[in-house]
């Protein structure tokens, strides 16, 4: 069974600090997508970035850069220079690839609380 | 309009009142989830329809009733909840059509339930 491991649960830090917010997970197959979304106050989970299981490059888009690592099996993300605007929890999530006649499903880590204070 | 709209935003309701949760989606995507939200816990998924078929029932008490009349729209009735019901409801979409789980899941502001 597939399973996400977030092990920080709340994280503060002062705008401007770096700060990774680290991702494990488990699953059996050779396919699988990974996630992060982010969730303001506001309620609504917005949809960051997927990588899938055969593109280990890591990538940046603007502050935020993720780390991809099969062999220890982490999705690791990491936003430079914070600000307050980040303040949200974030969610990584897991979805092993669907095979004809059923549809793959995600799977949630439990989410790091992030706070950044001015 | 936002992608996934979801109304109510806050419901408070007794345990033996009926209502119905309504979820949206102007994305033209083929798939629609429901996800339960509680304080402490993962997300956990509830419901997937795809092309208005419900391909997944994530072992869901009968109390909870979707509904998926089209591709563009979800429900969720409600009826004798209990107070371990009270979490935020959140609806998602993707474009997903053979359920590869590759495509990411957008999602709604969520409904606020509280069960009395």
């Amino acid at each position: 069974a597939q399973k996400v491991t977030q092990a920080q649960t709340e994280i503060s830090v002062v705008e401007k600090e770096d700060v990774t917010l680290d991702c494990v997970y488990e699953t059996r197959d050779t396919t699988y997508y990974l996630f992060w979304y982010k969730q303001p106050p506001s309620g609504e989970l917005v949809f960051l970035i997927r990588r899938n299981s055969f593109d280990e490059q890591n990538e940046i888009s603007g502050r935020y850069s993720w780390n991809f690592q099969k062999s220890t099996s982490s999705f690791n993300f990491t936003i430079t220079a914070s600000q307050v605007v980040d303040s949200a929890v974030y969610f990584c999530a897991l979805s092993e690839a669907g095979y004809t006649g059923a549809n793959s499903k995600l799977t949630f880590g439990k989410g790091i609380t992030l706070s950044v204070r001015p | 309009e936002t992608g996934v709209t979801q109304t109510p935003r806050h419901l408070v309701m007794g345990m033996t009142n009926k209502k119905s949760l309504k979820c949206e989606q102007h994305l033209g995507h083929n798939a629609m989830y429901w996800y339960k939200q509680s304080a402490k816990k993962p997300l956990e998924l509830m419901f997937v329809y795809n092309f208005k078929e419900q391909t997944e029932n994530n072992s869901v008490p009968s109390r909870f009733s979707p509904e998926c009349p089209n591709s563009s729209h979800l429900f969720l009735h409600l009826h004798t909840l209990q107070p371990e019901d009270s979490a935020l409801y959140l609806c998602a979409s993707s474009q997903d059509p053979e359920g590869l789980g590759n495509q990411p899941q957008h999602f709604g502001d969520g409904t606020r339930l509280s069960i009395l």
